[in-house]
Protein backbone atom coordinates (compact mmCIF):
# COMPACT_ATOMS: atom_id res chain seq x y z
CA UNK A 1 0.00 0.00 0.00
CA UNK A 2 1.43 3.19 -1.07
CA UNK A 3 -0.60 5.84 0.32
CA UNK A 4 -0.35 8.48 3.22
CA UNK A 5 0.40 6.83 6.48
CA UNK A 6 -0.04 8.12 10.25
CA UNK A 7 1.45 7.03 13.39
CA UNK A 8 0.13 7.07 16.07
CA UNK A 9 -3.92 6.47 15.24
CA UNK A 10 -5.20 7.21 18.38
CA UNK A 11 -3.53 9.05 20.81
CA UNK A 12 -4.66 10.26 24.64
CA UNK A 13 -2.55 12.37 27.01
CA UNK A 14 -2.90 14.17 29.87
CA UNK A 15 -3.26 18.79 29.52
CA UNK A 16 0.19 20.08 29.75
CA UNK A 17 2.42 17.07 27.95
CA UNK A 18 3.95 17.36 24.38
CA UNK A 19 2.88 15.18 21.77
CA UNK A 20 4.39 14.38 18.55
CA UNK A 21 2.70 12.73 15.09
CA UNK A 22 4.50 11.75 11.96
CA UNK A 23 3.18 11.37 8.64
CA UNK A 24 4.53 9.41 5.80
CA UNK A 25 3.40 10.76 2.31
CA UNK A 26 2.71 9.11 -0.73
CA UNK A 27 6.52 8.42 -2.02
CA UNK A 28 6.47 10.61 -5.19
CA UNK A 29 4.79 13.86 -3.39
CA UNK A 30 6.86 16.57 -2.73
CA UNK A 31 3.93 18.78 -1.31
CA UNK A 32 2.93 17.72 2.23
CA UNK A 33 -0.19 19.25 4.68
CA UNK A 34 -1.44 19.07 7.73
CA UNK A 35 -4.96 19.75 8.96
CA UNK A 36 -6.99 19.65 11.85
CA UNK A 37 -10.94 18.41 12.41
CA UNK A 38 -12.66 18.85 14.88
CA UNK A 39 -16.40 17.13 15.97
CA UNK A 40 -19.00 18.44 13.56
CA UNK A 41 -16.63 20.68 11.25
CA UNK A 42 -14.72 20.01 7.85
CA UNK A 43 -10.49 19.86 8.10
CA UNK A 44 -9.20 23.01 8.92
CA UNK A 45 -5.88 23.78 7.48
CA UNK A 46 -2.79 23.68 9.58
CA UNK A 47 0.45 24.36 7.61
CA UNK A 48 1.99 22.60 4.61
CA UNK A 49 5.97 21.79 3.05
CA UNK A 50 7.36 21.79 -0.62
CA UNK A 51 9.96 19.70 -0.46
CA UNK A 52 11.46 20.63 3.23
CA UNK A 53 10.47 23.89 3.23
CA UNK A 54 7.79 25.04 5.37
CA UNK A 55 6.03 27.70 3.09
CA UNK A 56 2.35 28.48 4.80
CA UNK A 57 0.62 28.17 8.34
CA UNK A 58 -2.82 29.13 9.19
CA UNK A 59 -3.31 31.32 12.02
CA UNK A 60 -4.87 28.68 13.43
CA UNK A 61 -1.38 26.98 14.19
CA UNK A 62 -0.37 28.58 17.36
CA UNK A 63 3.21 28.77 18.72
CA UNK A 64 2.56 25.91 20.95
CA UNK A 65 2.58 23.98 17.36
CA UNK A 66 5.61 23.09 15.53
CA UNK A 67 5.71 21.02 12.27
CA UNK A 68 8.75 19.74 10.75
CA UNK A 69 9.94 17.75 6.99
CA UNK A 70 13.57 17.49 7.67
CA UNK A 71 14.72 15.32 4.96
CA UNK A 72 11.14 16.32 2.56
CA UNK A 73 10.01 13.03 3.03
CA UNK A 74 7.92 12.23 6.23
CA UNK A 75 7.02 15.22 8.61
CA UNK A 76 6.25 15.49 11.99
CA UNK A 77 3.68 17.46 14.14
CA UNK A 78 4.53 18.27 17.63
CA UNK A 79 2.42 20.13 20.35
CA UNK A 80 3.58 21.64 23.24
CA UNK A 81 1.88 21.84 26.79
CA UNK A 82 -1.48 20.18 25.27
CA UNK A 83 -4.75 22.31 25.91
CA UNK A 84 -7.90 20.32 26.53
CA UNK A 85 -8.75 22.41 23.10
CA UNK A 86 -6.42 20.54 20.92
CA UNK A 87 -8.59 17.21 21.01
CA UNK A 88 -9.52 16.42 17.30
CA UNK A 89 -8.18 14.52 14.35
CA UNK A 90 -5.36 15.58 13.14
CA UNK A 91 -4.94 14.74 9.39
CA UNK A 92 -2.16 14.70 7.14
CA UNK A 93 -2.09 14.97 3.16
CA UNK A 94 -0.11 14.93 0.65
CA UNK A 95 0.25 16.13 -3.29
CA UNK A 96 2.25 16.34 -6.53
CA UNK A 97 3.10 19.90 -6.21
CA UNK A 98 4.19 22.35 -9.13
CA UNK A 99 1.28 21.63 -10.99
CA UNK A 100 -2.15 24.12 -10.98
CA UNK A 101 -4.58 22.53 -9.23
CA UNK A 102 -3.24 19.47 -7.67
CA UNK A 103 -5.16 16.62 -5.66
CA UNK A 104 -5.00 16.22 -2.07
CA UNK A 105 -4.48 12.50 -1.11
CA UNK A 106 -5.19 12.02 2.98
CA UNK A 107 -3.90 9.64 5.95
CA UNK A 108 -6.11 8.25 8.14
CA UNK A 109 -5.87 10.73 10.93
CA UNK A 110 -4.22 11.14 14.30
CA UNK A 111 -7.14 11.15 16.85
CA UNK A 112 -5.99 13.02 19.84
CA UNK A 113 -7.64 13.16 23.39
CA UNK A 114 -6.46 15.63 25.76
CA UNK A 115 -7.76 15.01 29.41
CA UNK B 1 -17.48 33.47 7.95
CA UNK B 2 -17.49 29.62 6.33
CA UNK B 3 -16.16 30.59 2.53
CA UNK B 4 -17.69 26.92 1.66
CA UNK B 5 -21.10 25.99 2.80
CA UNK B 6 -22.94 22.52 2.79
CA UNK B 7 -26.41 23.69 4.24
CA UNK B 8 -27.61 19.79 4.32
CA UNK B 9 -26.00 18.30 7.19
CA UNK B 10 -27.68 14.85 6.46
CA UNK B 11 -29.53 13.13 3.01
CA UNK B 12 -31.41 9.85 3.24
CA UNK B 13 -31.42 8.42 0.03
CA UNK B 14 -32.95 5.22 -1.00
CA UNK B 15 -30.53 2.59 -2.72
CA UNK B 16 -31.11 2.71 -6.30
CA UNK B 17 -32.34 6.48 -6.34
CA UNK B 18 -29.77 9.36 -7.49
CA UNK B 19 -28.38 11.27 -4.58
CA UNK B 20 -27.19 15.01 -4.87
CA UNK B 21 -25.42 16.49 -2.69
CA UNK B 22 -25.15 20.14 -2.90
CA UNK B 23 -22.04 23.00 -1.98
CA UNK B 24 -21.94 26.87 -2.42
CA UNK B 25 -18.71 29.06 -1.97
CA UNK B 26 -18.35 32.82 -1.73
CA UNK B 27 -14.69 33.48 -2.76
CA UNK B 28 -14.52 34.07 -6.04
CA UNK B 29 -10.78 33.21 -6.04
CA UNK B 30 -11.42 29.55 -6.28
CA UNK B 31 -11.08 27.76 -8.87
CA UNK B 32 -10.99 24.07 -8.32
CA UNK B 33 -13.29 22.13 -6.44
CA UNK B 34 -13.29 18.50 -4.75
CA UNK B 35 -15.43 15.95 -3.01
CA UNK B 36 -13.87 13.73 -0.67
CA UNK B 37 -15.76 10.78 1.16
CA UNK B 38 -15.19 10.41 4.70
CA UNK B 39 -15.85 7.16 6.46
CA UNK B 40 -15.81 7.18 10.85
CA UNK B 41 -12.45 7.10 12.47
CA UNK B 42 -10.80 7.32 8.30
CA UNK B 43 -9.72 9.76 6.51
CA UNK B 44 -11.13 11.42 3.43
CA UNK B 45 -10.71 9.87 0.51
CA UNK B 46 -11.16 11.61 -2.78
CA UNK B 47 -13.95 11.23 -5.13
CA UNK B 48 -14.01 13.90 -7.80
CA UNK B 49 -12.85 17.28 -8.93
CA UNK B 50 -13.60 19.68 -10.92
CA UNK B 51 -11.91 22.60 -12.95
CA UNK B 52 -13.40 26.48 -12.97
CA UNK B 53 -13.00 25.80 -16.52
CA UNK B 54 -15.65 23.08 -16.86
CA UNK B 55 -18.91 23.04 -15.58
CA UNK B 56 -19.19 19.03 -15.54
CA UNK B 57 -17.28 16.44 -14.81
CA UNK B 58 -18.17 12.44 -14.59
CA UNK B 59 -16.30 9.15 -13.42
CA UNK B 60 -18.33 6.51 -13.27
CA UNK B 61 -21.38 6.59 -10.95
CA UNK B 62 -20.09 10.39 -9.89
CA UNK B 63 -21.09 13.63 -11.57
CA UNK B 64 -19.49 16.89 -10.40
CA UNK B 65 -21.72 19.90 -11.95
CA UNK B 66 -20.18 23.42 -11.20
CA UNK B 67 -22.94 26.66 -11.45
CA UNK B 68 -20.16 29.63 -11.72
CA UNK B 69 -22.43 32.11 -11.64
CA UNK B 70 -24.60 30.93 -8.86
CA UNK B 71 -20.64 29.73 -6.91
CA UNK B 72 -22.23 26.51 -6.78
CA UNK B 73 -21.45 23.32 -7.27
CA UNK B 74 -23.46 19.42 -6.92
CA UNK B 75 -22.36 16.11 -6.46
CA UNK B 76 -24.67 13.47 -8.06
CA UNK B 77 -24.45 9.52 -7.10
CA UNK B 78 -26.33 7.58 -9.40
CA UNK B 79 -27.47 4.74 -8.76
CA UNK B 80 -26.57 5.12 -4.92
CA UNK B 81 -25.34 1.57 -2.88
CA UNK B 82 -25.52 1.14 0.53
CA UNK B 83 -21.55 1.97 0.55
CA UNK B 84 -22.29 5.39 -0.38
CA UNK B 85 -23.21 6.01 2.88
CA UNK B 86 -20.69 7.91 5.16
CA UNK B 87 -20.30 11.67 5.28
CA UNK B 88 -18.79 13.67 2.27
CA UNK B 89 -17.26 17.12 2.02
CA UNK B 90 -16.85 19.42 -0.42
CA UNK B 91 -13.25 21.41 -0.71
CA UNK B 92 -12.43 24.77 -2.62
CA UNK B 93 -8.67 25.79 -3.59
CA UNK B 94 -7.38 29.00 -5.09
CA UNK B 95 -4.48 29.30 -7.39
CA UNK B 96 -3.41 32.32 -6.28
CA UNK B 97 -4.24 32.52 -2.05
CA UNK B 98 -3.26 36.28 -1.89
CA UNK B 99 -0.68 35.24 0.65
CA UNK B 100 -2.85 32.75 2.19
CA UNK B 101 -2.81 29.07 2.78
CA UNK B 102 -2.31 26.98 0.28
CA UNK B 103 -4.25 24.63 1.74
CA UNK B 104 -7.77 23.47 0.79
CA UNK B 105 -10.90 25.08 2.42
CA UNK B 106 -13.62 22.83 3.14
CA UNK B 107 -17.77 22.77 3.96
CA UNK B 108 -19.13 21.08 7.06
CA UNK B 109 -19.87 17.70 5.39
CA UNK B 110 -23.49 15.53 4.65
CA UNK B 111 -23.78 12.74 6.03
CA UNK B 112 -25.66 10.74 3.35
CA UNK B 113 -27.42 7.73 4.41
CA UNK B 114 -28.50 5.32 1.88
CA UNK B 115 -31.62 2.90 2.92
CA UNK B 116 -32.25 -0.57 1.17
Amino acid sequence: DTGVSQDPRHKITKRGQNVTFRCDPISEHNRLYWYRQTLGQGPEFLTYFQNEAQLEKSRLLSDRFSAERPKGSFSTLEIQRTEQGDSAMYLCASSQGGRIQETQYFGPGTRLLVL
Amino acid sequence: DQQVKQNSPSLSVQEGRISILNCDYTNSMFDYFLWYKKYPAEGPTFLISISSIKDKNEDGRFTVFLNKSAKHLSLHIVPSQPGDSAVYFCAASAEYSGGGADGLTFGKGTHLIIQP
